[in-house]
């Protein structure tokens, strides 16, 4: 039940495009739906987060898409570009006692050609 | 932006050592740190809480004698490998939250171990 189910594994999208990550998840008492870039070698940085109250966040390029019903929320890159490529990470936390206690989804390959 | 480093990058050790890893909060205050492990073209694990002035709490699975924990001040927190070994080689992350804010959490650079 604490687990975050990530896909695809890995994406492939030509500059300009669209690309699209989508994450679920079980647990209902997570409340805390960040969303991490990663290059390699290094730690993962926000790249934007949303909380179960609200079903869309914009940020930029970067949107979360997030439906509460479904137990479902999605990463959508607008534009992408080359310096895109990395590897995404959703995650999810609760509060309480496990605030802050993040647990990620498996990972996504982002490659963008130019 | 927040800014969390770690010290050093990279370690290689010889098993049966230990080996201590900085993480620092550079321009916020934080309570609470946290220790994940990634080992290669692998998720995150988290490995443990550390909370200021308190003991650190780990996950299931994870040895507490083993990966010891000090958060000694709102701006530092160190993981100690103790005894290592080849299968401990991996990417230790630490990350901070904000103790003001909207409550991000902020992670370091990492720091690759080689036990050899």
């Amino acid at each position: 039940q604490q687990q975050v189910k990530q896909s695809p594994q890995s994406l492939i999208v030509q500059k300009g495009g669209i690309s699209i990550i989508n994450c679920a998840y079980e647990n209902t008492a997570f409340d805390y739906f960040p969303w991490y870039q990663q290059f390699p070698g290094k730690g993962p940085a926000l790249l934007i987060a949303i909380r179960p109250d609200v079903s869309e966040k914009k940020e930029g390029r970067f949107t979360i898409s997030f439906n509460k019903s479904a137990k479902q929320f999605s990463l959508h890159i607008m534009d992408s570009q080359p310096g895109d490529s990395a590897t995404y990470f959703c995650a999810a936390s609760r509060g309480g006692t496990s605030y802050g206690k993040l647990t990620f989804g498996q990972g996504t390959i982002l490659t963008v050609h130019p | 932006g927040a800014v969390v480093s770690q010290h050093p990058s990279w370690v290689i050790c010889k098993s049966g050592t230990s080996v201590k890893i900085e993480c620092r909060s550079l321009d916020f205050q934080a309570t609470t740190m946290f220790w994940y492990r990634q080992f290669p073209k692998q998720s995150l694990m988290l490995m443990a809480t550390s909370n200021e002035g308190s003991k650190a709490t780990y996950e299931q699975g994870v040895e507490k004698d083993k990966f010891l924990i000090n958060h000694a001040s709102l701006t530092l927190s160190t993981l100690t490998v103790t005894s290592a070994h080849p299968e401990d080689s991996s990417f230790y992350i630490c990350s901070a939250i904000r103790l003001a804010g909207a409550h991000e959490q902020y992670f370091g650079p990492g720091t690759r171990l080689t036990v050899t």
